[in-house]
C-alpha cells in the first residue's frame, strides 16, 4: 500500500526567508506524486507534480519540488517566503489504476503541515 | 487551470433530514471523481471514487447507504447525506479527474460546510 509522511506538523519561517515542507513516500512501483495548498476553509489548490523527468519540478507562486528517489522524498521548496504563503500543505501520491480502472487516480495525503510566515 | 466547482458552500440541517452536495467540473468532462471529508486540522479522507456511468467505490469504513453519491453526467456528481446526525458535521472536498492519462493533475472543488443541529 502506499503512504506519505510529512513529518512536521508545523513550519515556522520569516518572510523573506527560504522554506522548505518535507514529504516523504512509499509506494510499490513509480511514484506520482502531488504537492496541494489549502487556505482556511477553502478547497485544496494544486502547486505542481511530479510524474516522470527533471527531479527539480516547478510550480505555482515560485514554489519548487525535488523528486528525490534514493531518498523517497520529495520536498516541497521557495526560495523567498511570503506572509501570503501561510497555510497548509499537503503531499499527495497517487495510486496506480487496478485491472479495472476502479481506483484510477486515487490520492493518498499526507496529514498535512502548516506553514507560518512571519512578517 | 480547471475549475471544479461545489455548491453549497455551506449548509445546516436538522438532525434526520437528508442534505445533498453537488460537484460540477466547469472547463472539462470528469470521468472519476472523488469525495473527501476531512476533519478540523486534519488530513483528507478519501470517502469514494465514482466513474461516470457507474456505481462509486466506497473506501472501507464508509456507509454507502448513508452516503449515496451519484455520478449522472461528465460534469456533476452528487454527495447526499442521508438520516444526518451531528456526527456527520464536517467539511466535504470533491476532486475531479479528466481522460486516462496518469499524469492528468486532478482538481479540487472548494469545499462544503455540514453543519447537523
Amino acid at each position: 500500500a502506499q503512504s506519505v509522511a510529512q513529518p512536521e506538523d508545523q513550519v515556522n519561517v520569516a518572510e523573506g526567508n527560504p522554506l522548505t515542507v518535507k514529504c516523504t513516500y512509499s509506494v510499490s512501483g513509480n511514484p506520482y506524486l502531488f504537492w496541494y495548498v489549502q487556505y482556511p476553509n477553502r478547497g485544496l489548490q494544486f502547486l505542481l507534480k511530479y510524474i516522470t523527468g527533471d527531479n527539480l519540478v516547478k510550480g505555482s507562486y515560485g514554489f519548487e519540488a525535488e523528486f528525490n528517489k534514493s531518498q523517497t522524498s520529495f520536498h516541497l521548496k521557495k526560495p523567498s517566503a511570503l506572509v501570503s504563503d501561510s497555510a497548509l500543505y499537503f503531499c499527495a501520491v497517487r495510486d496506480i489504476p487496478n485491472a479495472g480502472g476502479t481506483s484510477y487516480g486515487k490520492l493518498t495525503f499526507g496529514q498535512g503541515t502548516i506553514l507560518t510566515v512571519h512578517p | 487551470g480547471a475549475v471544479v466547482s461545489q455548491h453549497p458552500s455551506w449548509v445546516i440541517c436538522k438532525s434526520g433530514t437528508s442534505v445533498k452536495i453537488e460537484c460540477r467540473s466547469l472547463d472539462f468532462q470528469a470521468t472519476t471523481m472523488f469525495w473527501y471529508r476531512q476533519f478540523p486540522k486534519q488530513s483528507l479522507m478519501l470517502m469514494a471514487t465514482s466513474n461516470e456511468g457507474s456505481k462509486a467505490t466506497y473506501e472501507q469504513g464508509v456507509e454507502k447507504d448513508k452516503f449515496l453519491i451519484n455520478h449522472a453526467s461528465l460534469t456533476l456528481s452528487t454527495l447526499t447525506v442521508t438520516s444526518a446526525h451531528p456526527e456527520d458535521s464536517s467539511f466535504y472536498i470533491c476532486s475531479a479527474r479528466s481522460g486516462l492519462i496518469i499524469g492528468n493533475t486532478i482538481y479540487f472543488g472548494e469545499g462544503s460546510w455540514l453543519t447537523v443541529v
